[in-house]
């Protein structure tokens, strides 16, 4: 069966401070990935997906990145980070030529 | 942009009772939609996903369906258990079938 993990599970950074956040996948190969974010009060928004290593897409522009090191490894990072990064980081996967799409636990960063 | 939009923002009912979440979306050309279950401070689950070809699925005691043409789901609950109280996501893709637009969700609290 397949899996998905996520860390840290919760992260407090002050602000200016850089940001990696780590999500991998077991049990599938070649997956699609992506990263949303689920602010106060808002709903989920994509911010960046992968259909392959290195091939990385963005929703919005921010002050976010993403890198898809190896096949099933997909990170989000920033190098200095605002109050409004502040949220709930949700990395989710789909099979090849599927758009269902499973969550990862989640990543709770508050930005102080 | 596809805009998604839940109703009720919160319901709370007695254990046992049927009920009815409803979705609405504005660009009908989607490939899927899919309803998924958060808890607090967790991930999110997938309940259900409809293609748009189409009209329903059922799971359990779960079933969804899908109105293209106005722009439309549901996600009805049968026999509602304090289980099921949770936050309850609706998605719907956009051309590139990638992004899934969130609703914000209604929360349901069942009640013993």
């Amino acid at each position: 069966s397949q899996t998905i993990h996520q860390w840290p599970a919760t992260l407090v950074q002050p602000v200016g401070s850089p940001l990696s956040l780590e999500c991998t996948v077991e049990g599938t190969s070649n997956p699609n990935l992506y990263w949303y974010r689920q602010a106060a009060g808002r709903g989920l928004q994509l911010l960046f997906y992968s259909v392959g290593i290195g091939q990385i897409s963005s929703e919005v522009p921010q002050n976010l990145s993403a890198s898809r090191p190896q096949d099933r490894q997909f990170i989000l990072s920033s190098k200095k980070l605002l109050l409004s990064d502040s949220g709930f980081y949700l990395c989710a996967w789909s099979r090849r030529g599927s758009y269902e799409q499973y969550f990862g636990p989640g990543t709770r960063l508050t930005v102080t | 942009k596809q805009e998604v939009t839940q109703i009720p923002a919160a319901l709370s009912v007695p254990e046992g009772e049927n009920l009815v979440l409803n979705c609405s979306f504005t660009d009908s050309a989607i490939y899927n939609l899919q309803w998924f279950r958060q808890d607090p401070g967790k991930g999110l689950t997938s309940l259900l996903l409809i293609q748009s070809s189409q009209r329903e699925q059922t799971s359990g005691r779960l079933n969804a369906s899908l109105d293209k043409s106005s722009g439309r789901s549901t996600l009805y609950i049968a026999a509602s258990q304090p289980g099921d109280s949770a936050t309850y996501l609706c998605a719907a893709d956009s051309n590139s079938g990638y992004a899934l637009n969130f609703g914000k969700g209604t929360s349901l609290l069942v009640t013993p």
